[in-house]
């Protein structure tokens, strides 16, 4: 089946700092990958939606400066939290859909990133 | 519009008796509809998917749902709950437009206890 890598799985940064999370689809190519966040014991909120060579489209509410969205291949999408602050720790989870469920709407999960800023 | 709608937050059964997780959808479209689960600081993982072929959805560590029209419903059973069951459960409603997330509707999850 479908594999989505994240990475880092946990990360601490100090406030002000700048934190890099990365999102792979191993065994297809994602043209398209969706980051979201969850807030503790909540579901998941859609953040932007990753479109291979071109701009992200952030869901309204979201800070496209900053939360950075680069897709530079079919198999990487990053996400870059800009100068973190305390209130933007959370869970951040990436997900791809590939080209044979594309139809259905199912979509293939990272394993998350848990960002804790200090 | 799409809704989807989990009726209990938090679900415990004992070890080795029924598991019945619920949930109630809305849509204007036919939907494709999912569950997901998520243990603790992971990712999603797929645990069944109805697209509009068997009502009667087969998924992975011996869970099933059922695909009911008339009741806009889709719960989700397991005949017996092993301790690796515990973790929060997500149904998903999909609008059927493809491929985009937006076209994702997430329940509020629910979060499922196996007691001893």
């Amino acid at each position: 089946g479908a594999v989505v890598s994240q990475h880092p799985s946990r990360v601490i940064c100090k406030s002000g700092t700048s934190v890099k999370i990365e999102c792979r689809s191993l065994d297809f190519q994602a043209t398209t990958m969706f980051w979201y966040r969850q807030f503790p014991k909540q579901s998941l909120m859609l953040m932007a939606t990753s479109n291979e060579g071109s701009k992200a489209t952030y869901e309204q509410g979201v800070e496209k400066d900053k939360f950075l969205i680069n897709h530079a291949s079919l198999t990487l999408s990053t996400l870059t939290v800009t100068s973190a602050h305390p209130e933007d720790s959370s869970f951040y989870i990436c997900s791809a859909s590939s080209t044979g469920t594309w139809a259905t709407g199912e979509l293939f999960f990272g394993e998350g990133s848990r960002l804790t800023v200090l | 519009a799409q809704s989807v709608t989990q009726l209990d937050s938090h679900v415990s059964v004992s070890e080795g008796t029924p598991v019945l997780l619920r949930c109630n959808y809305s849509s204007s479209y036919s939907p494709s509809l999912f569950w997901y689960v998520q243990h603790p600081n992971k990712g999603l993982q797929l645990l069944l998917k109805y697209t509009s072929a068997a009502t009667l959805v087969k998924g992975i560590n011996g869970f099933e749902a059922e695909f009911k029209k008339s009741e806009t419903s889709f719960h989700l059973t397991k005949p017996s709950a092993h301790m690796s069951d515990a973790a929060e459960y997500f149904c998903v409603v999909s609008d059927g437009t493809g491929g985009g997330a937006d076209g994702l509707t997430f329940g509020k999850g629910t979060h499922l206890i196996i007691q001893p």
